[in-house]
């Protein structure tokens, strides 16, 4: 089984409905990420969580909202979707205290996407 | 100017050529430098950490330039399986990492 398990892995939506991408991991990090990737654009960042009680929006968070329900569990919600959230989602997770470096956010460990269209 | 610049490519290469990637960001205040592998409809995963003093795995090679803010990474006698999208990543202390779009390389035989 993956240690970052992502669902669902395909979604095909219309515009206007409420969506919630949800993530789950095994490994026992604290960080979690919500990134998406768009051809030409790479990956950008949405939002990210340091433990359970921190909330921090990444770069283009506008029109997402998480929550991070437990230290497994981060889910990324799209309120009313647009076709222009049309794009690969990952969840990542990482434990800085493995690095012995303060500061660094450590390796990231994706889950295997989900893939959202809004028609 | 965005924060990790790439050339995206395509790198289309020989099998057993040498090949270099390069990668620009602009905080100076970035404070660890990586390089992940992305294949087509896979997620990122780590190649390499990249260290002030360069480092080298296998045929990979990494180095860094604080002074210039210059990221690179070669890769010698290339394989077909090092077909890929290559991932330049930056930290900065305190935040989450920053992706460069990638530089995508096609090894044939």
């Amino acid at each position: 089984d993956a240690d970052v398990t992502q669902t669902p892995r395909n979604r095909i939506t219309k515009t206007g409905k409420r969506i919630m991408l949800e993530c789950s991991q095994t490994k026992g990090h604290d960080r979690m990420y919500w990134y998406r990737q768009d051809p030409g654009l790479g990956l950008r960042l949405i939002y990210y969580s340091f433990d359970v009680k921190d909330i921090n929006k990444g770069e283009i968070s506008d029109g997402y909202s998480v929550s991070r329900q437990a230290q497994a569990k981060f889910s990324l919600s799209l309120e009313s979707a647009i076709p222009n959230q049309t794009a690969l989602y990952f969840c990542a997770t990482s434990d800085p205290s493995r690095t012995g470096f303060a500061g660094n956010t450590g390796e990231l460990f994706f889950g295997e996407g989900s893939r959202l269209t809004v028609l | 100017r965005k924060e990790v610049e790439q050339d995206p490519g395509p790198f289309n290469v020989p099998e057993g050529a040498t090949v270099a990637f390069n990668c620009t960001y602009s905080n100076s205040a970035s404070q660890s430098f990586f390089w992940y592998r992305q294949d087509c409809r896979k997620e990122p995963k780590l190649l390499m950490s990249v260290y002030s003093s360069g480092n080298e795995d296998g045929r990979f090679t990494a180095q860094l330039n604080r002074a210039s803010q210059y990221i690179s990474l070669l890769i010698r006698d290339s394989k077909l399986s090092d077909s890929a999208t290559y991932l330049c990543v930056v930290n900065q202390a305190g935040t989450a990492l920053i992706f460069g779009k990638g530089t995508t390389l096609s090894v044939s035989s």
